[in-house]
């Protein structure tokens, strides 16, 4: 089955600690991104990678890291998480072709105290 | 700067009746333009784009949505509602050579259903 991967669902965390939330995806996909959710702010991307090794900012990309060694994967790094990134994170691929839509993961929700 | 608008945050209809979600954008060329459905506890599933040509684009579950240059809307439209379609919808707008590069999102309409 044709997915998008994100682990964990739930997290909770203390200020400071390092985390990662994994993203894999079996599609073949050239395009990953990462996207966080807040109400009222709609989906706002933070990092988005055209192809490994080739990553590139998104919209809000402070506090956060990427990393695209493999095709398959695009993990998000939290070096030292604050309470502004409690949020819902979502990962994304697609083909690069223009016609191509967004395939989502389930998200990953974050609470950072 | 591209961007989005989705003026209403939340509707509620009748199981039965009609529906229409308006979608406004900004954008200095033509856009791609897309609707996402995102139920509860799920990611976002496309529900129909636009890129070119006739401006009335049919989607899956039964939506449609008409691309209006004029006026600068996507607005989505279903005859019908059922009580699934209850979810939150996103409007989206793309840029680029490549829609995969920029995609910028509507905070989004959460739609409710009334038996």
């Amino acid at each position: 089955e044709a997915q998008v991967t994100q682990n964990p669902r739930y997290l909770i965390t203390v200020t400071g600690k390092k985390l990662t939330v994994t993203c894999s995806q079996n599609m073949n996909h050239e395009y990953m991104s990462w996207y966080r959710q807040d109400p009222g702010l709609g989906l706002r991307q933070i990092y988005y990678s055209m192809n490994v090794e080739v990553t590139d900012k998104g919209d809000v990309p402070e506090g956060y890291k990427v990393s695209r060694k493999e095709k398959r994967n695009f993990p998000l790094i939290l070096e030292s998480p604050s309470p502004n990134q409690t949020s819902l994170y979502f990962c994304a691929s697609s083909d690069r072709d223009s016609n191509s839509p967004l395939h989502f993961g389930n998200g990953t929700r974050l609470t950072v105290t | 700067a591209q961007s989005v608008t989705q003026p209403d945050i939340h509707i509620t209809v009748s199981e039965g009746a009609s529906l229409e979600l308006r979608c406004n954008y900004s954008y200095g060329a033509t856009p791609y333009l897309f609707w996402y459905v995102q139920s509860p506890g799920q990611g976002l599933q496309l529900l129909l784009k636009y890129f070119s040509g006739d401006t009335l684009v049919q989607g899956i579950k039964g939506f449609e949505a008409e691309f209006k240059r004029s006026q600068s809307s996507f607005n989505l439209r279903k005859p019908s509602v059922h009580w699934s379609d209850a979810a939150e919808y996103f409007c989206a707008v793309a840029a680029g050579y490549s829609s995969a590069s920029k995609i910028i999102f509507g905070s989004g309409t959460r739609l409710s259903i009334r038996p």
